[in-house]
C-alpha cells in the first residue's frame, strides 16, 4: 500500500464549480501535512498547509481527519487558472530529519 | 530574488556518460534535497543535506552521488547514467525548523 494515495482523475469542471479532492495517508506517525499545486512541466509550489482544525485560504478549504488519516481540499468557484494537478504531501519526523511523502497528485480541468 | 536555480534545463544523455546537475540556492536555506519525479510515482527523495558539507541518502540514492562543498549549492552526480534515470529532477530547499519547502523548476533528463 502506497504511503499517500490520491485519485489520480482527471477531474473535468466547468467553471465555477465546486470540486473536493481527498488523500489518505497511512503511516500514524505522520505530523503536518500540505497540498501543493503543480503546473504542467513545472515545480510543485506550496498551495497550503493543512491543520485538523481546517484552513481556508479564499476559495480554498483544507482539511484533516486524523482518526481516519484523510486529508481533503474544496475548491469553489473553480478558475480556469485553477487547472492543474494537485499533490498531496505528508511529513514526518524521523531517526534522519524530516520525511516528506508526496502522493502522485490529482489533476483538474477547468473548463468553460 | 531568484530562489531556487537549477542548471541544466534539459539535457540527453547517452548511456554510461556521466554529468552533474546543479542546484543554488539563494535564500541562505540549511536544508537541501533532490528529488525525481516519474510518471505515475509522487516525488521520491534521492539524497538531501542538512547542512555544508553534510549529505545523506534518500529513498533512490543507488547511481547517484552529491556534494555540498557551499551552503548555497548542491550538485546531483550521475557517474555512469542508464535509461532507468531518464526523469525530471527537482531540488528544493528550506530553512531549519520550517516546513515550507522551495523547488527549483527541474531539470528534464533523458538517457538513451
Amino acid at each position: 500500500r502506497k504511503e499517500v494515495e490520491q485519485d489520480p482523475g482527471p477531474f473535468n469542471v466547468p467553471e465555477g464549480a465546486t470540486v473536493a479532492f481527498n488523500c489518505t495517508y497511512s503511516n500514524s506517525a505522520s505530523q503536518s501535512f500540505f497540498w501543493y499545486r503543480q503546473d504542467c512541466r513545472k515545480e510543485p509550489k506550496l498551495l497550503m498547509s493543512v491543520y485538523s482544525s481546517g484552513n481556508e485560504d479564499g476559495r480554498f478549504t483544507a482539511q484533516l481527519n486524523r482518526a481516519s488519516q484523510y486529508i481533503s481540499l474544496l475548491i469553489r468557484d473553480s478558475k480556469l487558472s485553477d487547472s492543474a494537478t494537485y499533490l498531496c504531501v505528508v511529513n514526518r519526523f524521523t531517526g534522519g530529519g524530516n520525511k516528506l511523502t508526496f502522493g502522485t497528485g490529482t489533476q483538474l480541468k477547468v473548463e468553460l | 530574488n531568484a530562489g531556487v536555480t537549477q542548471t541544466p534545463k534539459f539535457r540527453v544523455l547517452k548511456t554510461g556518460q556521466s554529468m552533474t546537475l546543479l542546484c543554488a540556492q539563494d535564500m541562505n536555506h540549511e536544508y537541501m534535497y533532490w528529488y525525481r519525479q516519474d510518471p505515475g510515482m509522487g516525488l521520491r527523495l534521492i539524497h538531501y543535506s542538512v547542512g555544508e558539507g553534510t549529505t545523506a541518502k534518500g529513498e533512490v540514492p543507488d547511481g547517484y552521488n552529491v556534494s555540498r562543498l557551499k551552503k548555497q549549492n548542491f550538485l546531483l552526480g550521475l557517474e555512469s547514467a542508464a535509461p532507468s534515470q531518464t526523469s525530471v529532477y527537482f531540488c528544493a530547499s528550506r530553512q531549519q525548523a520550517i516546513d515550507r519547502y522551495t523547488f527549483g523548476s527541474g531539470t528534464r533528463l533523458t538517457v538513451v
